[in-house]
């Protein structure tokens, strides 16, 4: 089935370590984007990408850094730089800015 | 800069009752697309509509309308005799044309509706 997958679903880390998150889908499309929410906060833009080697800095990306080495592949890295990493993060993607998106399941990312 | 505001933290209905959330939006573009999405329990955004900024009209999708008004800026959600199933956090977001680089989709901080019996 098409889609989007993130994994893992839970993720527990400690303080100081980088953790990855894999964003995977077989769409075809070409945008792709991480979001990440907080209670009572909404979604906010961390990074997003138009095309393989291309991506751009959403609203809260310091601490966070992104590839974009294969157009269904773009995983995002939550290095020891954020403050506050835990959070719940989702993974987009769409065929154009008329589409809608289409969301994973999400990466509930918790550090202790 | 685009920008979305939804007011409603909370809202707090009892079954059959009819509510509307509201969407109020800030763009500089003339050309550009609105959405709403549910997010159940379960954490997964689920879309339920998109609409253009050449498209006023209303639409009607069962127990489901949305208002989208240019004047006021404003995208809202009617849920038509609400029912338990109901219950979940809805989002409006925003997302301008975009020429060749990905266009930017925010969100607002969304509305959680609680529908009790």
């Amino acid at each position: 089935d098409g889609g989007i997958t993130q994994s893992p679903k839970y993720l527990f880390r400690k303080e100081g370590q980088n953790v990855t998150l894999s964003c995977e889908q077989n769409l075809n499309h070409d945008a792709m984007y991480w979001y990440r929410q907080d209670p009572g906060q909404g979604l906010r833009l961390i990074y997003y990408s138009q095309i393989v080697n291309d991506f751009q800095k959403g609203d809260i990306a310091e601490g966070y850094s992104v590839s974009r080495e294969k157009k269904e592949s773009f995983p995002l890295t939550v290095t020891s730089a954020q403050k506050n990493p835990t959070a719940f993060y989702l993974c987009a993607s769409r065929g154009g800015g008329a589409h809608e998106a289409f969301f994973g399941q999400g990466t509930r990312l918790t550090v202790v | 800069a685009q920008k979305v505001t939804q007011a409603q933290t909370e809202i707090s209905v009892v079954e059959k009752e009819d509510v509307t959330l509201d969407c109020v939006y800030e763009t500089r573009d003339t050309t550009y697309y609105l959405f709403w999405y549910k997010q159940p329990p379960s954490g997964e955004l689920v879309f339920l509509i998109r609409r253009n900024s050449f498209d006023e009209q209303n639409e009607i999708s069962g127990r489901y309308s949305w208002n989208f008004q240019k004047s006021t800026s404003s995208f809202n959600f009617t849920i038509t005799a609400s029912q338990v199933v109901d219950s979940a956090v809805y989002f409006c977001a925003l997302s301008e044309a975009g020429t060749g680089t990905a266009s930017k989709l925010t969100f607002g901080t969304g509305t959680r509706l609680q529908v009790t019996l």
